[in-house]
């Protein structure tokens, strides 16, 4: 069965660091996005990708973030200086359709800002 | 309250029992959506209604949505030990373009 898979699993990084953070979505979706949830808290919204564009991006999503779908199968989150409280499990996630369907998630990708 | 709010926020049960988690939004929606997480783990996608919908069946899932009370809620008939996990309800709003926006989540625990 197809599947979104993300890397690493787990990165821990100093504070000020870039942080580059990797998806492979199922290869016939359209649409991708990312979204995060802190230890404890509801999964947020982050950025939605389609055509080789930001679609939507929350209020989350500032200057310190950017995504890249550098190839045909890659689809990446760059965080330029992280913070603290980037501090959070970060979900890849793919789709076929927009706004009718479900979304594929991966299994995360952990980040520990020390 | 926020968009997507579930209730209880904790549930357990004992093996066998049904378990019924409710999901309360705010704004008009296409979609709702929920899905599984596994203690740090994905989110696994369980079950889509649409908003002209009211009642989705899937397996030992069923699915209720009333756009009047803008609610929903999740029946899980016959649980078992391994439906232990985090349920999040998520919705696709008229106006939030390609996002979906989670609820706080039902941490639900099944005894055997």
């Amino acid at each position: 069965e197809p599947e979104v898979t993300q890397t690493p699993s787990h990165q821990v990084t100093q504070m000020g660091q870039e942080v580059i953070l990797r998806c492979v979505p199922i290869s016939n979706h359209l649409y991708f996005y990312w979204y995060r949830q802190i230890l404890g808290q509801k999964v947020e919204f982050l950025v939605s990708f389609y055509n080789n564009e930001i679609s939507e991006k929350s209020e989350i999503f500032d200057d310190q973030f950017s995504v890249e779908r550098p190839d045909g199968s890659n689809f990446t989150l760059k965080i330029r200086s992280t913070k603290l409280e980037d501090s959070a499990m970060y979900f890849c996630a793919s789709s076929l359709e927009r706004n009718t369907g479900e979304l594929f998630f991966g299994e995360g990708s952990r980040l520990t800002v020390l | 309250s926020q968009q997507g709010e579930e209730d209880p926020q904790a549930l357990s049960i004992q093996e066998g029992e049904n378990a019924t988690m409710n999901c309360s939004y705010k704004t008009s929606i296409n979609n709702l959506q929920w899905y599984r997480q596994n203690s740090g783990r994905g989110l696994v996608h369980l079950i889509l209604i649409r908003s002209n919908e009211r009642e989705k069946h899937s397996g030992r899932l069923r699915v209720t949505l009333d756009t009047s009370k803008k609610s929903s809620s999740l029946l899980i008939t016959a649980s078992r030990a391994a439906d232990t996990a985090s349920y999040f309800c998520a919705t696709d709003g008229e106006t939030s373009g390609s996002r979906l926006t989670f609820g706080e989540g039902t941490q639900l625990t099944v005894n055997p």
